[in-house]
């Protein structure tokens, strides 16, 4: 069966650090890999999704980066933080394009002071 | 403008009790409509997905309906556990070249005893 699992679960960084989410999926191959943000009161946005190693597509621009550096691992980055970077972000993946069901992993709690 | 929107914002009720969330869409293309239950601080679950030509789907006591004439889709819950305690999120497929989902704000549901 696939599993999705992503780490820190939480995170309390300062203004102006830099920033590392890793997620990675196990019993699939090839998915489909999607990052998305969860600010309070508001609906899930999609950051980034990826169809492939190295092959990385943006939704939104922002202070945040993504990659890809093998089949199942997704890395969402950042440089510098900003206080509205504050949220919870989610990993998805799919079998294939946004159509099919998405699985979702157990997210990061990110909060900037 | 593609949006989801979701009634009531939160609702409680007793354990046992019946349920009814909304959800009215403007989304254009449509590719299908998914209802995902989100514990708090996890990832969503999905819990139901209909295309254009479904109007009903059930998964145990969750039961999902779905009018495409007036965009409008509903999730009944029956027999309400304290389990069900969670947030209700409402999702609507763009059909076409992107095919993104498009997130409503989620109900949030509190069965207490």
């Amino acid at each position: 069966s696939q599993t999705i699992h992503q780490w820190p679960a939480t995170l309390v960084q300062p203004v102006g650090s830099p920033l590392s989410l890793e997620c990675t999926v196990e019993g699939t191959s090839n998915p489909n890999l999607y990052w998305y943000r969860q600010a309070a009161g508001r609906g899930l946005q999609l950051l980034f999704y990826s169809v492939g190693i190295g092959q990385i597509s943006s939704e939104v621009p922002q202070n945040l980066s993504a990659s890809r550096p093998q089949d199942r691992q997704f890395i969402l980055s950042s440089k510098k933080l900003l206080l509205s970077d504050s949220g919870f972000y989610l990993c998805a993946w799919s079998i294939g394009g946004y159509g099919y069901e998405q699985y979702f992993g157990p997210g990061t709690r990110l909060t900037v002071t | 403008k593609n949006q989801v929107e979701q009634s009531p914002q939160s609702l409680i009720i007793l354990e046992g009790k019946n349920c009814t969330l909304q959800c009215n869409y403007t989304v254009s293309p449509f590719s299908n409509l998914r209802w995902y239950k989100q514990d708090t601080g996890r990832g969503p679950v999905s819990l139901t997905i209909m295309t254009f030509s479904e109007n009903t789907k059930s998964n145990g006591r969750y039961t999902a309906t779905l009018d495409a004439d007036t965009k409008q889709s509903s999730l009944h819950i029956t027999a309400s556990q304290l389990s069900d305690s969670a947030s209700y999120i409402c999702v609507v497929s763009l059909g076409g070249a992107t095919n993104k989902l498009i997130f409503g704000t989620g109900t949030l549901l509190a069965v207490q005893p």
